[in-house]
This record gives structure tokens, sequence and C-alpha cells, in this order.
């Protein structure tokens, strides 16, 4: 089983929709987890860092479930320039973490 | 405010031909640095990481190697490239838990 397992997308939406995705963990250890972006041919960038239940910024809210092992990312009244690939992100100890394979959004005009 | 650097961004190699990238962080001291790999359409591999100068720990088996010859410089390396080396090479740094990437290198082996 991947350590950090997202459904790849893509998931097509309107501006102004909400759009919402999740990501499973394998480690129930685990104690912290991230949302990056990705922008095609680009680094990664971080979004949200998530240590607790979860927390929201902007338009953006990231959920953590731990009995159930899981993270989701919403996105409320989406913008064309949220069309990116958002990277779950699980912190391995040790300063190392382990990276899904991203999930692919694109919202259209 | 930090910020990290890496070059080249594009590179072209033959197969067998020697590979070094450079990775750089300014404004902040004694980083964890961190070499990803990412090939096309897949997640970021975790090739090396390194907690202080000289100190290098490798994620996977590999024909590529890691050095760390200053506190905020970080190298990777080959002596002999595969096909199969090709990729998407990301350099990242982090003082806590979260990472921060460089622009990145694309390497294309042919």
């Amino acid at each position: 089983r991947k350590e950090v397992e997202q459904d790849p997308g893509p998931f097509n939406v309107p501006e102004g929709a909400t759009v919402a995705f999740n990501c499973t963990y394998s480690n129930s250890a685990s104690q912290s987890f991230f949302w990056y972006r990705q922008d095609c041919r680009k680094e990664p960038k971080l979004l949200m860092s998530v240590y607790s239940s979860g927390n929201e910024d902007g338009r953006f809210t990231a959920q953590l479930n731990r009995a159930s092992q899981y993270i989701s990312l919403l996105i409320r009244d989406s913008k064309l320039s949220d069309s990116a690939t958002y990277l779950c992100v699980v912190n391995r100890g040790d300063y190392k973490l382990s990276f899904g394979a991203g999930t692919t959004v694109t919202v259209r005009a | 405010s930090q910020t990290i650097h890496q070059w080249p961004a594009t590179l072209v190699q033959p197969v067998g031909s020697p590979l070094s990238l450079e990775c750089t962080v300014e404004g902040t001291s004694n980083p964890n640095l961190y070499w990803y790999r990412q090939a096309a359409g897949r997640g970021l591999q975790l090739l090396f990481y390194s907690v202080g100068i000289g100190q290098i720990s490798s994620e996977v088996p590999q024909n590529l190697s890691a050095s760390r010859p200053q506190d905020r410089q970080f190298i990777l390396s080959s002596k002999k490239l595969l096909l199969s080396d090709s990729g998407f090479y990301l350099c990242a740094w982090s003082a806590a838990l979260e990472q921060y990437f460089g622009p990145g290198t694309r390497l294309t082996v042919t």
C-alpha cells in the first residue's frame, strides 16, 4: 500500500464552484500534514499546514480525520488561477515527508 | 527572507555522461536539505537528505550521490547517467517540518 494515496482527477469545475478532494495515508503515527500546490512544470509550493483537526485559509479549508486516516482539501469560489495539481503530504518522522502523486484541478471560465 | 537557488534550469545529457546539479540556500543557517526526483506524472521521490555539512542519508539505491560541502550548498552528482535518470530534480530546505522547494532542474538523458 502506498504511504499517501490521492484521486488523480482531473476535477473540472466552473469558476465560482466548490471542489473538494481527499487523500488517505497509511501511517497512523503521522502527526503533521500539508497541502502543496504544483503548477505545470514548476516546483511545489506550500499551500497549507494541517496540524490539528483542520484549518482554514481564505477560500481553502483543510480537514484531518485521524480515525479514518484521511485529509481533505476544499476550495470555495474557485478561480481560474486555482487550476493546478494539489499534492497531499504527510510527515514520516525524522524530518522526512511522503508525497502523494497529486490531484489535478482545472477551473474553467 | 529565505531563498533557494538551483542550476541549471534544464539539462540534456547523453547516457554515460557525468552529472552535477547544485543547490544553494540563502537567509537561513543549518537547514535540512533534500534532493527529490519527480518522474513525469509521478509523485516526488526522496533521493537524499542532509542535516548538516558532510552528513548525507540516501533513501534509495541508485547511481546518484550527494554532497554537502558547505552549510547552505547541496550537490547531486552522477558518474554515468542512465536513461532512467531523466526527470525533474528538486532541492528543498527546511528548518522545521515544512519544506520549501527550489525551481528545479529538468534533466533529459538521451
